[in-house]
C-alpha cells in the first residue's frame, strides 16, 4: 500500500539558512499533521492541515510556516534556521474524517544545522 | 487530552507474548485509546486503537479494563523486529495532533 512520502529524507543547512521539506500524504487523505522530534526527545505535534487550511497549531516557531496544496501535498518553511532546529520532521496523513482519524506516518526528514 | 503513564522499559523474550500497560485515569468518554511504536528513528508506526471494547488485528490486541483507566497492548509472539519504543495516546475524535508522552522502550531478548 502507498505510504506517506517526505522529501528530502536527509538536509544539511547552515545557520541563518533556510529550508523547505515536503510531505506527499496517502492518496485520498486529506489532512497532513507535521511533528518534530529532536534528539533523545519523544515527537512534538507542530501544526496540521485539513483541506488546505491550518486546522490545528502546536508549538511551531514563528520561524517557520506550512501550507497544504490543491493536490494536498504540504510544504514546511523553515527560516533563519537555529542549531536547535536540528531533528526528525515527521510528516503524517489521515483519511477524512468519516473513514477514521488514525494518522499514518513518513519516514521523516532530517535536519542538520551546522 | 487525558495524560497517560508507561514504564520507562520492559524486556521480553523471543517467541513470547509481550504485554504492555498503559494508565489513563482521567479518560473521557469521547477519547480512544491508540498505541503507535517507533522503530529506531523511524516514523511511528500505527498499531491500533479502542474506545472501550478490547480490539484485535493482525499485530496486535488492546485490552482495555472496564472503566477505561488502563489498557494493556499484547504482542502475542514478539521478535527481535518488535523492539521499540510504544506510546500509549489518548485522544478524541477529530483532534488534530496525536501528544507522544516518553513511551514504553521494549526490547526483545534472543
Amino acid at each position: 500500500a502507498a505510504g506517506v512520502i517526505q522529501s528530502p529524507r536527509h538536509l544539511i543547512k547552515e545557520k541563518r539558512e533556510t529550508a523547505t521539506l515536503k510531505c506527499y500524504p496517502i492518496p485520498r487523505h486529506d489532512t497532513v499533521y507535521w511533528y518534530q522530534q529532536g534528539p533523545g526527545q519523544d515527537p512534538q505535534f507542530l501544526i496540521s492541515f485539513y483541506e488546505k487550511m491550518q486546522s490545528d497549531k502546536g508549538s511551531i516557531p514563528d520561524r517557520f510556516s506550512a501550507q497544504q496544496f490543491s493536490d494536498y501535498h504540504s510544504e514546511l518553511n523553515m527560516s533563519s534556521l537555529e542549531l536547535g532546529d536540528s531533528a526528525l520532521y515527521f510528516c503524517a496523513s489521515s483519511p477524512p474524517k468519516l473513514a477514521g482519524d488514525t494518522q499514518y506516518f513518513g519516514p521523516g526528514t532530517r535536519l542538520t544545522v551546522l | 487530552d487525558a495524560k497517560t503513564t508507561q514504564p520507562p522499559s520492559m524486556d521480553c523474550a523471543e517467541g513470547r507474548a509481550a504485554n504492555l500497560p498503559c494508565n489513563h485515569s482521567t479518560i473521557s468518554g469521547n477519547e480512544y485509546v491508540y498505541w503507535y511504536r517507533q522503530i529506531h528513528s523511524q516514523g511511528p508506526q500505527y498499531i491500533i486503537h479502542g474506545l472501550k471494547n478490547n480490539e484485535t488485528n493482525e499485530m496486535a490486541s488492546l485490552i482495555i479494563t472496564e472503566d477505561r483507566k488502563s489498557s494493556t497492548l499484547i504482542l502475542p509472539h514478539a521478535t527481535l523486529r518488535d523492539t521499540a519504543v510504544y506510546y500509549c495516546i489518548v485522544t478524541r475524535t477529530g483532534a488534530n495532533n496525536l501528544f507522544f508522552g516518553t513511551g514504553t522502550r521494549l526490547t526483545v531478548i534472543p
